[in-house]
């Protein structure tokens, strides 16, 4: 069956640390791939997308994805958080057709 | 890109009662989706709007508790009928150009309380 999931439910980071998000999905192809960002109170916005070509996409606000064919997973990097990125970030596939498929999502606490 | 408009931003409604939400985009779109997000947890799609010819709605979801219209490519409403506390969630309306090498845009959300 199709499906994307995130493993990770809540992370918590110091301002200035490295981050890392990670989305896994299960598909018998390569699917398209998106992270979002929901800030509190607001809609999803695109952070970037991976539809082929160049596996390491770059994004808005600093952030970056790399797309592993081999072990079917598109995480999200910033190499340096700052206290604006506490959000919650959703990977999103799609597969075939028009439908996306949202994880569960990942919460983002930044420490000073 | 795409820009898109939803109102209200935010409700609170006596149970029993209706509630349509409207979604304005800036630009025509081929495709037009409704989800629904209970407090923590993901998106859920209810259906796709479809211009011009009835809503297709996911396993789950029902045109009596929640019909929707697209008159126009630019333009779309759904309506939760008949409110229980169960329906209070955000309500997102997200739209694209469609086919699969295409991002989705969506809309501030709806923050709907039913009491």
């Amino acid at each position: 069956a199709q499906s994307v999931t995130q493993p990770d439910i809540h992370i918590t980071v110091s301002e200035g640390a490295s981050l890392e998000l990670r989305c896994n999905y299960s598909y018998g192809a390569t699917p398209y791939l998106f992270w979002y960002v929901q800030s509190p109170g607001q809609g999803l916005q695109l952070l970037l997308k991976y539809f082929s070509g160049d596996t390491l996409v770059q994004g808005i606000k600093g952030f970056e994805a790399e797309f592993k064919r081999s072990q079917s997973s598109f995480n999200l990097r910033k190499p340096s958080v700052h206290w604006s990125d506490a959000a919650e970030y959703f990977c999103a596939v799609r597969f075939t057709g028009n439908q996306f498929y949202f994880g569960t999502g990942t919460s983002l606490t930044v420490i000073p | 890109s795409a820009v898109i408009s939803q109102k209200p931003s935010r409700d609170i409604c006596q149970r029993g009662t209706s509630l349509t939400i409207q979604c304005q985009v800036d630009s025509q779109v081929t495709m037009m989706f409704w989800y629904r997000q209970q407090p923590g947890q993901s998106l859920t799609l209810i259906a796709t709007a479809n211009q011009g010819s009835e809503a297709t709605y996911e396993s789950g979801f029902v045109i009596d508790k929640f019909p929707i219209s697209r008159p126009n490519l630019t333009f779309s409403t759904l309506t939760v009928s008949n409110m229980s506390p169960e329906d209070s969630s955000i309500y997102l309306c997200s739209a694209g150009q469609g086919g699969t090498n295409t991002e989705a845009f969506f809309g501030q959300g709806t923050r709907l309380t039913v009491v």
